[in-house]
């Protein structure tokens, strides 16, 4: 059993549509990332958050403790945003994180 | 420019041979990180340094060796006992373990 589940595993976009990715997790956590990878491999991190709502740009993160759940939102989405999109969580103790499968997402022109 | 490094981008060996992976930071962070990323699963945990001369094992750790000599170097060595070597290797870095973590651009191994 994956301690961290997100679906869509797949999806497929046309551009300007409105993205939501989702993110469950069945441990206790300390935080909650949201990661992006390129086809070249490539890791960035978008947000990291432990409560509420974080926004950048055309990114939304928000997060809802109780339910243990997390979505990741993209508005006006764009073909430069397809990638694969990461859940992680970072255990309470603070010393084990744990890797969602991804979200592999493309936009088409 | 603040970052991570990891070289080879794209690594060959034969069955057998021991192979190093480098990665290097210059974020003057503490606490670094080997994962493996294999299709289909998400990024699993190979070894973790949380401070210069200390490393600990992690999730799937066999097979593989680590040394944490320098604050900004962490290479990993994939030796002949791992079984299933071929995979994209993750190096990352945070200022301590309760922090965000910034990844290198990674290397994939492929063994024959």
């Amino acid at each position: 059993k994956n301690e961290v589940e997100q679906s869509p595993q797949n999806l497929t976009a046309q551009e300007g549509e409105f993205i939501t990715i989702n993110c469950s997790y069945s441990v206790g956590i300390s935080a909650l990332h949201w990661l992006q990878q390129h086809p070249g491999g490539g890791i960035v991190s978008l947000f990291m958050l432990s409560s509420g709502k974080k926004k950048h740009g055309r990114l939304i993160a928000t997060i809802n403790i109780q339910e243990k759940h997390s979505s990741l939102h993209i508005t006006a989405s764009h073909p430069r945003d397809s990638a694969v999109y990461i859940c992680a969580v970072r255990s309470l103790a603070g010393n084990q994180f744990y890797f969602g499968t991804g979200t592999s997402l493309t936009v088409i022109p | 420019d603040g970052g991570i490094t990891q070289s080879p981008k794209y690594l060959f060996r034969k069955e057998g041979q021991n192979v190093t992976l480098s990665c290097e930071q210059n974020l003057n962070h503490d606490a670094m990180y080997w994962y493996r990323q294999d299709p289909g699963q998400g990024l699993r945990l190979i070894y973790y340094s949380q401070i210069v001369n200390d490393f600990q094992k992690g999730d799937i750790a066999e097979g593989y060796s680590v040394s944490r000599e320098k604050k900004e170097s962490f290479p990993l060595t994939v030796t002949s006992a791992q079984k299933n070597p071929t995979a994209f290797y993750l190096c990352a870095s945070s200022k301590d373990r309760a922090y965000e973590q910034y990844f290198g651009p990674g290397t994939r191994l492929t063994v024959t």
